[in-house]
């Protein structure tokens, strides 16, 4: 199985901060690679596919980008809104891991 | 407007079988790869099974082959998870998911609670 390493495990930030989040994939996955966003008692929310692509409808304040095995997830901005955890999932190949997950709060 | 619902969730006892299913509206159900991905109280999300579009492929994580098994009847768009030989590690509230350029469409979840 391909591990997927995320972190940090918790972030907090003020409103209007940029905010990064890293994925470490334990192998090579091309740019298979997914970001979701989970609000508590929701479903996760795709944010991001192929590293890099906004999901339509995302505000364009989230970014993915990729540099080997590393991929990021940067909010440009921060919003309340944007209060949730985050998780990254490989796609590459079976099973599609997911990161362990940052859970993201305003200071 | 895309739709996933999840049913058949409930409280079982150590041992005992429950079928989930997801019934899809909105897109093409037939021609999409589909998936159960799971999330244990207060954990992270899990992929527990998927099967492509054509039932060419089928998945199972290490640890529900021989228990679980993913159908898909495209006729009614819908989508189940039969669960047998449950354990109390099953616990966990139990997404469908469309799998697509990543997992794109989602319903709210069914809870699954084994325990005697």
């Amino acid at each position: 199985d391909i591990q997927m390493t995320q972190s940090p495990s918790t972030l907090s930030a003020f409103v209007g901060d940029k905010v990064t989040i890293t994925c470490r994939a334990g192998q090579g996955i091309s740019s298979w690679l997914a970001w979701y966003q989970q609000k508590p008692g929701r479903a996760p929310k795709l944010l991001i596919y192929k590293a890099s692509s906004l999901e339509s409808g995302v505000p364009s304040r989230f970014s993915g980008s990729a540099s080997g095995t590393e991929f990021t997830l940067t909010i440009s901005s921060l919003q309340p809104d944007d209060v949730a955890t985050y998780y990254c999932q490989q796609y590459n190949s079976y099973p599609h891991t997911f990161g362990q997950g940052t859970k993201l709060e305003i200071k | 407007e895309v739709q996933l619902v999840e049913s058949g969730g409930g409280l079982v006892k150590p041992g005992g079988s429950l079928r989930l299913s997801c019934s899809a509206s909105g897109f093409n159900f037939a021609a999409s790869s589909m998936s159960w991905v799971r999330q244990a109280p207060g954990k992270g999300l899990e992929l527990v099974s998927s099967m492509t579009y054509a039932t060419s492929h089928i998945f199972h994580a290490d640890s529900v082959i021989g228990r679980f098994t993913i159908s898909r009847d495209n006729a009614k768009n819908s989508l189940y998870l039969q669960m047998d030989s449950l354990r109390a590690e099953d616990t966990a509230v139990y997404f469908c998911a469309r799998s697509a350029a990543g997992y794109d469409y989602w319903g709210q979840g069914t809870v699954v609670t084994v325990s005697s």
